[in-house]
């Protein structure tokens, strides 16, 4: 089956630090992948996305490349914000057929706090 | 702006009591998913619909029913079957086409508290 494993939280960083939350996966087929944020009190926003092997998704200053060779989805961003403070969520979507819209299978989800 | 509502924010629960959460999308997506979200465990699918008049059980879909008679609605209901209701519940739509269909857009979410 499709599963996502992302690293344990909680995270904090002091302002303006390197941050990397890990993501490793295991599917059938040829995954599409996602990192979402949740902010206090809110639902899922998508961050950034990469539909195949070797994309680089990229916004907001973070960054996630699809390594197929160790089915990993990394995000990291070079200096981290208190904005940045949220609930970060890997997720995949196995394409089924065209035109389907298959399901997410979400991580477990990392909460990062960063302190001023 | 088009966007995906769900209402309450806030909803309370007595034992034994059917409750519905509302989920309404002006997106013109053909599918829509509900999800339970409880700490530490990311989000759970419960139930899904790919077309009006059509939805299928996810993986959590015990206790719970869906009605899917208009394209822009997707209302849950959380039965007296339910024995652990509580839980932050979120909506989320996609599109059909080869592009939108990659992404979900989810609500701003409905937590639901047992009395």
């Amino acid at each position: 089956g499709n599963s996502v494993t992302q690293m344990e939280g909680p995270v904090t960083l002091s302002e303006e630090a390197f941050l990397t939350i890990n993501c490793t996966y295991t599917a059938t087929g040829y995954p599409s992948l996602f990192w979402y944020v949740q902010y206090p009190g809110e639902g899922l926003q998508l961050l950034l996305k990469a539909t195949k092997a070797d994309d680089k998704g990229s916004n907001k200053g973070f960054e996630a490349t699809y390594r197929k060779e160790t089915t990993s989805f990394h995000l990291e961003k070079g200096s981290v914000q208190v904005s940045d403070s949220a609930v970060y969520f890997c997720a995949l979507r196995v394409k089924v057929y065209a035109g389907a819209n298959s399901k997410l299978t979400f991580g477990k989800g990392i909460t990062l706090s960063v302190r001023p | 702006d088009g966007g995906i509502t769900q209402s309450p924010k806030y909803l309370f629960r007595k034992e034994g009591q059917n409750v519905t959460l509302s989920c309404e999308q002006n997106l013109n997506h053909d599918a829509m998913y509900w999800y339970r979200q409880d700490p530490g465990q990311g989000l759970r699918l419960i139930y899904y619909s790919q077309i009006v008049n059509d939805f299928q059980k996810g993986d959590i879909a015990e206790g719970y029913s869906v009605s899917r008679e208009k394209k822009e609605s997707f209302p849950l209901t959380v039965t007296s079957a339910q024995k652990n209701p509580t839980a932050f519940y979120l909506c989320a739509s996609a599109g059909t086409s080869f592009s939108s269909r990659e992404t979900q857009y989810f609500g701003p979410g409905t937590r639901l508290l047992v009395l």
